[in-house]
């Protein structure tokens, strides 16, 4: 069965270091999503992605956070300088075309962990 | 706009039912729920469009009422393995999914 896979699982950095998280979404999906979960909390959306451009973007998802598809395959959340606050999992989505009424595959998820 | 979930923990044992409850103050586009276990992936349950729709998934069903306000989520002749945190999310025609803070289900034998 097909399914979203992130890399890496587990990512530690220094605070102001830069980060990148890669998903490789379903492979014909076209909607791709990022979400972060604090440790205990809610899940909370980042960003959609959709036709090469972000389709929405919450209030998270500041001048650190850029998305990109760089391939046919991969598609990456870079948070330029980290800080401890973005300590948290964050998940991948991806959803086979673009509408809210697909459902949502996820990630297994990666681990940051800001020091 | 953040749904707002109810109850926040639900324990139960086996056998049992519950309801999930997730409103908001304006009409929704769309509600989703998923569940998540401890260190896993939230898992996609069931979508619901429209108001007045129901959908069932074994013994797991919901529904959205008219106002497309309200939705509630039904566990019934619950099984362990239904233990997790539920989450509702709510959905924009653009793709913006905003979840519930979430409700812990723990089904004890």
């Amino acid at each position: 069965e097909p399914e979203v896979t992130q890399t890496p699982s587990h990512q530690v950095t220094q605070m102001g270091q830069e980060v990148i998280l890669r998903c490789v979404p379903i492979s014909n999906h076209l909607y791709f999503y990022w979400y972060r979960q604090i440790l205990g909390q809610k899940v909370e959306f980042l960003v959609s992605f959709y036709n090469n451009e972000i389709s929405e973007k919450s209030e998270i998802f500041d001048d650190q956070f850029s998305v990109e598809r760089p391939d046919g395959s991969n598609f990456t959340l870079k948070i330029r300088s980290t800080k401890l606050e973005d300590s948290a999992m964050y998940f991948c989505a991806s959803q086979v075309d673009w509408g809210s009424y697909n459902e949502q595959f996820f990630g297994p998820g990666t681990r940051l962990t800001v020091l | 706009q953040q749904p707002v979930q109810s109850p926040q923990a639900v324990i139960l044992r086996e056998g049992e039912d519950a309801v999930i409850n997730c409103s908001s103050s304006k009409a929704l586009y769309s509600v989703h729920w998923y569940r998540q276990k401890h260190g896993e992936a939230p898992v996609f349950l069931m979508i619901l469009l429209k108001g007045g729709e129901q959908k069932g998934h074994e013994k797991i069903s919901a529904s959205f009422n008219e106002k497309k306000q309200q939705s509630s989520l039904y566990l019934t002749a619950s099984q362990l393995s239904y233990s997790g945190t539920y989450f509702c999310g709510a959905g924009t025609n653009a793709g913006k999914s905003t979840f519930g803070d979430g409700t812990t289900l723990t089904v004890k034998p």
